[in-house]
């Protein structure tokens, strides 16, 4: 069984600062992984993935995330932070089978940016 | 490009009454398709997926179904409507080689 887990329901940051949004996986096979953001009675939005290759994922929006194998995480990242980036952010892992895959979410990261 | 829609937007229901959410996407062909469903608080929660017109997966028992009456028409039903299915609902698509999958605007479903 898979599961995700992110660190915090609530984040604040002032505008500028650094985003550090926390995701910790558990899979029995190698992980794809994935971020989503979701503004307010909106759908789920695509930011990054990390399926092979290179650890180090940049994605939409100035965010980018970093695989770690050794300590089974998956943290975004954005080095300055703007107004903008209010949102819900969610971590996925992606459970593949012949045909399809099904993800697993994390319960959500609300992320508040403060003037 | 691919688009994926929903409807409709928002819905208010007493608790008894049927239930139907539709969901289409357009630019792609034999898309897989999920519904999912997100209560406040709760994170997101896989309904069900299916991968071809008329196969259906179910990941949660409960008073929900849904159908694919075509290739890219997705649908959730219920015949009676509990208080608990309230939520907002999403449906979403992936390809079949493909592992990120793509989420339409969601519909918000009241059951009072």
């Amino acid at each position: 069984a898979q599961s995700v887990t992110q660190l915090g329901s609530h984040v604040s940051v002032s505008e500028g600062a650094l985003v550090l949004l926390r995701c910790n996986y558990s899979s029995s096979v190698p992980p794809y992984l994935f971020w989503y953001v979701q503004y307010p009675n909106q759908g789920l939005q695509l930011l990054l993935k990390y399926t092979t290759g290179a650890t180090l994922v940049k994605g939409i929006n100035g965010f980018e995330a970093e695989f770690k194998k050794s300590e089974t995480s998956f943290h975004l990242t954005k080095p300055s932070a703007h107004m903008s980036d209010a949102a819900e952010y969610f971590c996925a892992v992606s459970l593949t089978n012949s045909g399809y895959s099904t993800l697993t979410f994390g319960k959500g990261t609300m992320l508040l940016v403060s003037p | 490009s691919q688009t994926i829609h929903q409807w409709p937007a928002t819905l208010v229901q007493p608790v008894g009454s049927p239930l139907s959410l539709e969901c289409t996407v357009e630019g792609t062909s034999n898309p897989n398709l999920y519904w999912y469903r997100q209560a406040a608080g709760r994170g997101l929660q896989l309904l069900f997926y299916s991968v071809g017109i008329g196969q259906i997966s179910s990941e949660v028992p409960q008073n929900l179904s849904a159908s694919r009456p075509q290739d890219r028409q997705f649908i959730l039903s219920s015949k009676k409507l509990l208080l608990s299915d309230s939520g907002f609902y999403l449906c979403a698509w992936n390809r079949l080689d493909s592992y990120e999958q793509y989420f339409g605007p969601g519909t918000r479903l009241t059951v009072t």
